[in-house]
């Protein structure tokens, strides 16, 4: 149990679909990132979230909205995915956002796009 | 983009054999190497987070170096154990890169069988 919950932790939906994804981190951390992981393929950073403040977008597509209200709480809203946007979603958290500060991550939400 | 590889890509062993891998990353501009275990549909847990060239880690059985000149980290399992078993990854992060900015490997996945 590392404090930072993600829900739901599986998803199915279509190219047509509205959804969310939503993490929470339990740890008083002022750090948030969304993370990707395709098949076959290394971790890859999607946004990052400093003090509730967006510090990067990893060149993400706008079909990926992510939303955070309190440092807290991480929302990644999807609309109008596509088949190869099927992938495993982690959260993660930290302390601040410093390079060797130790990320704590969710167990992921798997998704689906049919 | 940045390259970080890892090998073997997977590794079966014998319950009580001692076991390492290997961890390859840009040298220059390095900040901090992460070494993170990641078990089956659970969240990747930080192992160490190191910084110094010739650095070593340890937290029980699991040990880590650093060589920061040549580009590569070492992780070794001593007496490895069933509970042993999960996929080992290692992220980069370096100097210039926004903060909290990790760069991951696709990990090598360990499979120790009793």
């Amino acid at each position: 149990e590392t404090g930072v919950t993600q829900t739901p932790r599986h998803l199915v939906m279509g190219m047509t679909n509205k959804k969310s994804l939503k993490c929470e981190q339990h740890l008083g951390h002022n750090a948030m990132y969304w993370y990707k992981q395709s098949a076959k393929k290394p971790l890859e950073l999607m946004f990052v979230y400093n003090f509730k403040e967006q510090t990067e977008n990893n060149s993400v597509p706008s079909r990926f909205s992510p939303e955070c209200p309190n440092s807290s709480h991480l929302f990644l809203h999807l609309h109008t995915l596509q088949p190869e946007d099927s992938a495993l979603y982690l959260c993660a958290s930290s302390q601040t956002t410093g390079l060797k500060i130790e990320q704590y991550f969710g167990p992921g939400t798997r998704l689906t796009v049919t | 983009i940045l390259n970080v590889e890892q090998s073997p890509q997977s590794l079966h062993v014998q319950e009580g054999d001692s076991t390492n891998f290997t961890c390859s990353f840009p040298s220059s501009n390095f900040y901090a190497l992460h070494w993170y275990r990641w078990e089956t549909a659970k969240s990747p847990e930080a192992l160490f987070v190191m910084t110094l060239n010739g650095d070593e880690k340890k937290k029980g059985r699991i040990s880590a170096t650093l060589n920061t000149k040549e580009g590569y980290s070492y992780l070794y399992i001593k007496g490895s154990q069933p509970e042993d078993s999960a996929t080992y990854l290692c992220a980069f992060s370096g100097r210039g890169s926004t903060l909290g900015r990790l760069y991951f490997g696709r990990g090598t996945q360990l499979t120790v069988w009793p």
